[in-house]
């Protein structure tokens, strides 16, 4: 089944513990972009990468970090998350040509205390 | 990419069609319309998008004036299922990022 996974669902952490949100999809995408949701903010987009070792900025990138050693995996790395970080994380994939029409992965719910 | 704009909310009887309306009066030209959907907190799923003709696929129809000024996504036989904030976003085809407004909350009611 083509699906986009990320692990965990749900994660309670503490300020400055760093920790990984995973993300990994089978359907060979090049794109892939990890986006965050807030109530009253919508979702708004951390980083993006457009193939293996190519990542670019989003809108709201600071305090996160990314890399894609990989096609099919794209972590999202918070090195010292801060209460502010505390989310509903969506990690997404498409093909290059194709970025209109992404496949989103089911969420994972962040809370920093 | 256009600002769009959308209704707040809308209510629909199941069994009928629900029509979504979206307003991108600024669109440009090679601007594409698509529109998604996130039902509670789930992932956004997409579910149709055009430039100018009418598009229709398993999912829904999607209506775009001559004018391209606005658009209209068409739900034929609504479900309680497809209770769902719906997103209209106006982007280039080859833009990197998807802008997600406010949407418009459909509640379908039995």
């Amino acid at each position: 089944e083509a699906q986009v996974t990320q692990n965990p669902r749900y994660l309670i952490t503490v300020t400055g513990k760093k920790l990984t949100v995973t993300c990994s999809q089978n359907m060979n995408h090049e794109y892939m972009s990890w986006y965050r949701q807030d109530p009253g903010l919508g979702l708004r987009q951390i980083y993006y990468s457009m193939n293996v070792e190519v990542t670019d900025k989003g809108d709201v990138p600071e305090g996160y970090k990314v890399s894609r050693k990989e096609k099919r995996n794209f972590p999202l790395i918070l090195e010292s998350p801060s209460p502010n970080q505390t989310s509903l994380y969506f990690c997404a994939s498409s093909l290059w040509e194709a970025r209109g029409t992404q496949y989103f992965g089911p969420g994972t719910r962040l809370t920093v205390l | 990419d256009a600002k769009t704009t959308q209704p707040t909310s809308m209510d629909c009887a199941e069994g009928r069609a629900a029509n979504l309306p979206c307003n991108h009066s600024t669109i440009s030209g090679n601007e594409y319309v698509y529109w998604y959907r996130q039902i509670h907190s789930q992932g956004p799923q997409y579910i149709i998008h055009g430039l100018k003709n009418n598009e229709t696929n398993e999912m829904a129809s999607l209506i775009i004036t001559e004018d391209r000024k606005s658009s209209t996504l068409i739900l034929p036989h609504a479900t309680l299922r497809d209770t769902a904030v719906y997103y209209c976003i106006a982007r280039m085809e080859y833009g990197n990022k998807l802008v997600f407004g406010a949407g418009t909350i459909l509640r379908v009611k039995s």
